[in-house]
């Protein structure tokens, strides 16, 4: 258990709806990093917050946006979905922002688009 | 553009014997790489890294490999064991810029008994 929670396990729904994935840091940890993992490709970095602000963006659609709220928890806003946007979503978190900070990755929300 | 290629997708290594995986990046900018090892319906979970000042890190029965001229990364396991069995991704970072970091598409082991 690496200490990162991610609601829900499971997502689906059909093309042009929109979805709201969670994601709850590791106690202590100021960074959340956003991931997508499509069938046989590695995660694709996607966004990265610390202490509330962005910090980093990767290959973001522009219909997908994110947020850090103050108690440090993060949503990923997925909108105008598409089926190409079926995939595992993960979300990781780290102490700081340095690349030698080691990142702890949740289980995961896998979300299907029919 | 994949800046971070695994070309082999899966592996299968004898119980006790060594599983090499192997990991090739093209951009000269990255100077910290990792592996990571994912389990079915589990998050991805650290297992080592290397600076880009080293050319070899080694933990337990995992050492990395760094060749920088040849910009590739390896992983050995020694000796194999079931456990092991998983998905291994390799990453690479740059220390600045848009990216954090660049997971490569994963090469599955298979560590048989």
């Amino acid at each position: 258990d690496s200490g990162v929670t991610q609601t829900p396990k499971h997502l689906i729904t059909a093309t042009g709806q929109r979805v709201t994935l969670r994601c709850s840091p590791r106690s202590g940890d100021l960074s959340v990093y956003w991931y997508q993992q499509s069938l046989d490709q590695g995660l694709q970095f996607l966004i990265q917050y610390y202490n509330g602000e962005e910090r980093a963006k990767g290959n973001i659609l522009e219909r997908f946006s994110a947020q850090q709220f103050p108690d440090l928890h993060s949503e990923l806003n997925l909108s105008s979905l598409e089926l190409g946007d079926s995939a595992l979503y993960f979300c990781a978190s780290s102490r700081g922002t340095s690349e030698y900070n080691e990142q702890f990755f949740g289980p995961g929300t896998r979300l299907t688009v029919l | 553009d994949q800046q971070v290629k695994q070309n082999s997708p899966s592996l299968s290594v004898q119980e006790g014997r060594i599983s090499i995986l192997n990991c090739d990046y093209t951009n000269s900018m990255f100077d910290y790489f990792l592996w990571y090892k994912k389990y079915p319906a589990e998050g991805p979970t650290f297992l080592i890294s290397i600076s880009s000042i080293k050319d070899k890190n080694e933990d337990g029965r995992f050492t990395v490999f760094l060749n920088k001229s040849a910009k590739h990364l390896s992983l050995h396991i020694v000796p194999s064991q079931p456990g092991d069995s998983a998905v291994y991704f390799c990453a690479a970072s740059i220390p600045s810029g848009t990216y954090k970091y660049i997971f490569g598409t994963g090469t599955r082991l298979k560590v048989l008994a």
